[in-house]
This record gives structure tokens, C-alpha cells and sequence, in this order.
């Protein structure tokens, strides 16, 4: 069985605080990792991808992965009350379909 | 910036009919899903499409739901003889890349399927 686990939170930030969201997989051969934002009633939107070990930043964000031991993150620098919502960590083995997490529900309180 | 554009929003059924969810693609990708998300769950994979067939599809996906291409742009799924467990969000997501690993999935915005 493929499991991603996250954390549900809520996680409560300060504005301009740095948000870490964990996300940990239960099958090694998965391959890319991807963080979507999940607004309530909306669909999931693509924040990052990555899928090689070590750090990978885009703007505010930075993914991290760690193969050995199944874990992905992800931060969010100077966090804005815009950045309130839920987080989902994905998957992807040698199938294409992803795998979600339970999210976890962020809150940047102004 | 192109979009998957899903319609309709939003569909009130009773139960044992059939519903039919409709989804445009973005214009130059290749492969096709349906996700369903039950209020306060996980999103949960249901079935992927490329090249005109099923490459994949889940547990969920029994001999109730099907999906096809019918015209070459529009991707529908049809649900034959809707329960009450199938009300959920269904979200169409595309994608263009077919290097595994680097391909990024584009959702809609999702159809509410109530079922009553």
C-alpha cells in the first residue's frame, strides 16, 4: 500500500515566518515529489516539483528530498496571510498517478 | 495561460442515474485523469488516459465509472448508475510531459457531484 503522511495540522505562522510543511512516502520507488496548494472549495494548484535529494527553491518556496529517508518538505519563506491553505504532498512511482497526502492546513496569521 | 476547463460545476443527482462529467484538456497535453476528492479526505486517484485507452486505473474505478474521448477534445467520465458514497469533487487534471518524473499535472476546477 502507498501512503503519503503529512502532518494535519492546523500550523499557525506569523506573518513573515518561515512555514515547514513535512511530508514523509511509504514506497521507495517512488521517483518526483510534488507540493500543490489546495484553497477551500478549489482545486490543487502546482506549487513545486522535485526529484532529485537536496534543495530546490523557487522564489519563496524551497522543496527539500531526502530518498534515504523518505522525506520531502516543504518551506515557505515571509509567509503572507495569502499563503493560508491547505498543502499537498504528492508521489509519483513508475506509474504516472500521484499519491496525495492528507494535506496540512496552514494558517499565516496577520 | 491555458486552463483544464471542467463543466458542469456543480451536479445534483438521484441515485441509480447516470452522470456523465465533462472535461477540455489543455490543448497540447497528452495525458488525461480524473481525481475525486470526498469533503474533508485525501484526493484520491481514479483512472489515467493516454493515446486513447486506460493506462491506469484504481480500486475505485469499478465497472461503473468509464471514460472516453469522444470527439478528440472533450474527456468525460461517466458514472452508470450513480450511489450515494460517489458524492465527491471530481477534478480532471492533464498533463504534457511524457518524461516521467518532471511531468506536471494541471487540475480543473473540479465538478461537486451530490448524489441523493
Amino acid at each position: 500500500q502507498k501512503e503519503v503522511e503529512q502532518n494535519s495540522g492546523p500550523l499557525s505562522v506569523p506573518e513573515g515566518a518561515i512555514a515547514s510543511l513535512n511530508c514523509t512516502y511509504s514506497d521507495r520507488g517512488s521517483q518526483s515529489f510534488f507540493w500543490y496548494r489546495q484553497y477551500s472549495g478549489k482545486s490543487p494548484e502546482l506549487i513545486m516539483f522535485i526529484y532529485s535529494n537536496g534543495d530546490k527553491e523557487d522564489g519563496r518556496f524551497t522543496a527539500q528530498l531526502n530518498k534515504a529517508s523518505q522525506y520531502v518538505s516543504l518551506l515557505i519563506r515571509d509567509s503572507q496571510p495569502s499563503d493560508s491553505a491547505t498543502y499537498l504532498c504528492a508521489a509519483r512511482g513508475s506509474a504516472r498517478q500521484l499519491t496525495f497526502g492528507s494535506g496540512t492546513q496552514l494558517t499565516v496569521l496577520p | 495561460e491555458p486552463e483544464v476547463t471542467q463543466t458542469p460545476s456543480h451536479q445534483v443527482t438521484q441515485m441509480g442515474q447516470e452522470v456523465i462529467l465533462r472535461c477540455v484538456p489543455i490543448s497540447n497535453h497528452l495525458y488525461f485523469y480524473w481525481y475525486r476528492q470526498i469533503l474533508g479526505q485525501k484526493v484520491e486517484f481514479l483512472v489515467s488516459f493516454y493515446n486513447n485507452e486506460i493506462s491506469e486505473k484504481s480500486e475505485i474505478f469499478d465497472d461503473q465509472f468509464s471514460v472516453e474521448r469522444p470527439d478528440g477534445s472533450n474527456f468525460t467520465l461517466k458514472i452508470r448508475s450513480t450511489k450515494l458514497e460517489d458524492s465527491a469533487m471530481y477534478f480532471c487534471a492533464t498533463a504534457r510531459s511524457s518524461r516521467t518524473g518532471e511531468e506536471k499535472l494541471f487540475f480543473g476546477s473540479g465538478t461537486q457531484l451530490s448524489v441523493l
